[in-house]
């Protein structure tokens, strides 16, 4: 079974541009949630996705979004780029059954704002 | 909301000691707690995890014990090898609306392991 998918692997961007990322779950795995990684905050959680509707959000501003699609897929979306949001965005699946809540990991994309 | 201290940042031992991580959380409806190990340039991968319902949990040489009166869980891994050096993160969880996925993490302990 194919682990976490995210693309792409490397991105370099400039402030005030807007990116795409992209991430496939787990073939069956229903929630899908990105998190931020930097050296100095750790991993920080930005949202969580069931059956397309966001269920849970963490505390980042508006230019932070998501989305689902129904095949489980999800994308985030960054706009308006600051160099603060150079980090790594990793996306993890889940099965979501009662009692199998384990969350397994993408590759991330790093992403490098200049 | 939920927060998490993980303590120590950094941990130095000496292969075949012992390595203990502790966390503290703060929302006592989080029931669920789960350890991840990341190698450099890797994944964040599950290593073991618990459920509020449960004391502590062993999987050979690693160990997890919670304490929900004091809210705080830790790590325990024996007999540490050079291929146990990576970061350790802690998490908690609420399951709130369903889900466990909206963990929230601790900062890390980078652990080495010297041969």
């Amino acid at each position: 079974k194919a682990g976490v998918t995210q693309t792409p692997r490397y991105l370099i961007k400039t402030r005030g541009q807007q990116v795409t990322l992209s991430c496939s779950p787990i073939s069956g795995h229903r929630s899908v949630s990105w998190y931020q990684q930097t050296p100095g905050q750790g991993l920080q959680f930005l949202f969580e996705y069931f059956s397309e509707t966001q269920r849970n959000k963490g505390n980042f501003p508006g230019r932070f979004s998501g989305r689902q699609f129904s095949n489980s897929r999800s994308e985030m979306n960054v706009s308006t780029l600051e160099l603060g949001d150079s980090a790594l965005y990793l996306c993890a699946s889940s099965l979501d059954d009662p009692g199998d809540e384990k969350l397994f990991f993408g590759s991330g994309t790093q992403l490098s704002v200049l | 909301g939920e927060n998490v201290e993980q303590h120590p940042s950094t941990l130095s031992v000496q292969e075949g000691d012992s390595a203990v991580i502790k966390c503290t959380y703060s929302d006592s409806a989080s029931n669920y707690f789960p350890w991840y190990k990341q190698e450099l340039g890797k994944r964040p991968q599950l290593i073991i995890d618990i459920r509020s319902n449960v004391g502590e949990k062993k999987d050979q040489r690693i160990a997890v014990t919670l304490n929900k009166t004091a809210k705080h869980f830790s790590l325990h891994i024996t007999e540490t090898q050079p291929e146990d050096s990576a970061v350790y993160f802690c998490a908690a969880s609420n399951g709130n609306g369903g889900s466990q996925g909206n963990l929230i993490f601790g900062k890390g302990t980078k652990l080495s392991v010297k041969p």
